[in-house]
């Protein structure tokens, strides 16, 4: 039984350079989310996927980001022209309704960003 | 808008003293979820529990339990005995039910960082 994974772990790049991360959620799970944390914060929520739609985002999801979940299995959040504020944990986390719809997301280990 | 608050930045412990965290949270929902994560230095959030908001009892496992009171909007965490490997960030955090896209979103405060001194 697997949990939710994440890639690269780690991420330094240059200001002006354009990343993407990975995650593959827990198989059974049609339910997906990205959250970003800074230093000393709580992960705040960036976007959410049901199957392969993105249905939710978040203001804090600027023009540079981008997230897709091609045939609703894994998911890939793209930052183009990072800048030194983009500098955090990205967060995946998948869920799945139970009988009374209610979830419960289960995190990957996250992907730390530097931009230098 | 929804709100949690941990005021407790960082609490420090003597191994196997007892502690509480405590969480007050914000919503204009009658119905929205409450959880507890851990982050250990490692930074992957590890699952603890979930309240619904029409569920107040009070919850134990094993030397973790948990006070949910609506009266007082406050969902607090108890460690007993505890030990250093309690060591960690712990997150409160509320989910509302988002009924048009069909997120349940967290809202998480800013967290307390335990340490637990052996």
């Amino acid at each position: 039984d697997t949990g939710v994974s994440q890639n690269p772990r780690h991420k330094i790049t240059k200001r002006g350079q354009n990343v993407t991360f990975r995650c593959d959620p827990i198989s059974e799970h049609n339910r997906l989310y990205w959250y970003r944390q800074t230093l000393g914060q709580g992960p705040e929520f960036l976007t959410y996927f049901q199957n392969e739609a993105q249905l939710e985002k978040s203001r804090l999801l600027s023009d540079r980001f981008s997230a897709e979940r091609p045939k609703g299995s894994f998911s890939t959040l793209e930052i183009q022209r990072t800048e030194q504020g983009d500098s955090a944990m990205y967060l995946c986390a998948s869920s799945l309704l139970d009988r009374g719809d209610q979830e419960t997301q289960y995190f990957g280990p996250g992907t730390r960003l530097l931009v230098l | 808008a929804q709100k949690v608050t941990q005021a407790q930045t960082e609490i420090s412990v003597v191994e196997k003293e007892d502690v509480t965290l405590d969480c007050v949270y914000e919503t204009r929902d009658t119905t929205y979820y409450l959880f507890w994560y851990k982050q250990p230095p490692s930074g992957e959030l590890v699952f603890l529990i979930r309240r619904n908001s029409f569920d107040e009892q009070n919850e134990i496992s094993g030397r973790y339990s948990w006070n949910f009171q609506k009266s007082t909007s406050s969902f607090n965490f108890t460690i007993t005995a505890s030990q250093v490997v309690d060591s960690a960030v712990y997150f409160c955090a509320l989910s509302e039910v988002y009924s048009g896209a069909g997120s349940y979103q967290l809202t998480f405060g800013k967290g307390t960082k335990l340490s637990v001194i052996p």
